[in-house]
């Protein structure tokens, strides 16, 4: 069974620092990896998707990576903003449907 | 780009009551829907997968006569919580898919915060 976690649960940094968001998973056999961002009491807003056979997708400020043999994903947020701040959830989609992991409560401070 | 709705954004019900939440694809025709629930702090729970004019797929431990889910078009499906009570209370999400299957890109819609008194 796929399982998917996602580490620190809640990070605080002051603004303009650059940050590094981890996530891990259990079964390497996957089809795709995406990060998601949810603000509270609201949806999901994907961020990136990185195919089983890239390596990193960038988008802007963000960067994420994929080492599936390791079963690691890292998102990287460079120079972060207070409006930065929100939920991120990481997801995999293999052979068992999208599997999210808890997320990490980011907190950007002025 | 692809936009999921979802109505209503926010109901309160009395226990025993049941609740109908719509989740609509307003710029694509939705092959395949998704049913997930989300409680407090924790991640984001499949409950059901649903491809039009077919029953739904129900996710281990989810009750199927409890949640009902209709796909009756493809661009709605529609999750019913029957007979609801105050454990039900939490924050219903649905995504469509233009493919049919559960490796493709899912659109999210905003949710629906469920609070049954």
């Amino acid at each position: 069974k796929q399982e998917v976690t996602q580490i620190p649960a809640a990070l605080s940094v002051p603004e303009g620092e650059n940050l590094v968001l981890n996530c891990s998973f259990t079964d390497s056999a996957i089809y795709n990896l995406q990060w998601f961002r949810q603000d509270p009491g609201k949806g999901l807003t994907s961020l990136l998707l990185i195919q089983s056979s890239q390596r990193e997708q960038t988008s802007g400020r963000l960067n994420a990576s994929l080492d599936k043999s390791s079963g690691r994903s890292t998102l990287y947020i460079a120079a972060s903003q207070p409006g930065d701040s929100a939920t991120y959830l990481c997801a995999v989609s293999g052979n068992t449907p999208l599997v999210f992991g808890k997320g990490t409560r980011l907190s950007v401070i002025a | 780009g692809a936009v999921v709705s979802q109505h209503p954004s926010r109901v309160i019900c009395k226990s025993g009551t049941s609740v109908k939440i719509e989740c609509r694809s307003l710029d694509f025709q939705a092959t395949t829907m998704f049913w997930y629930r989300q409680f407090p702090k924790q991640s984001l729970m499949l409950m059901a997968t649903s491809n039009e004019g077919s029953k739904a797929t129900y996710e281990q431990g989810v009750e199927k006569d409890k949640f009902l889910i209709n796909h009756a078009s493809l661009t709605l499906s529609t999750l019913t919580v029957t007979s609801a009570h105050p454990e039900d209370s939490s924050f219903y999400i649905c995504s469509a898919s233009d493919q049919g299957s559960s490796t493709d890109t899912q659109y999210f819609g905003p949710g629906t915060r469920l609070t049954v008194l």
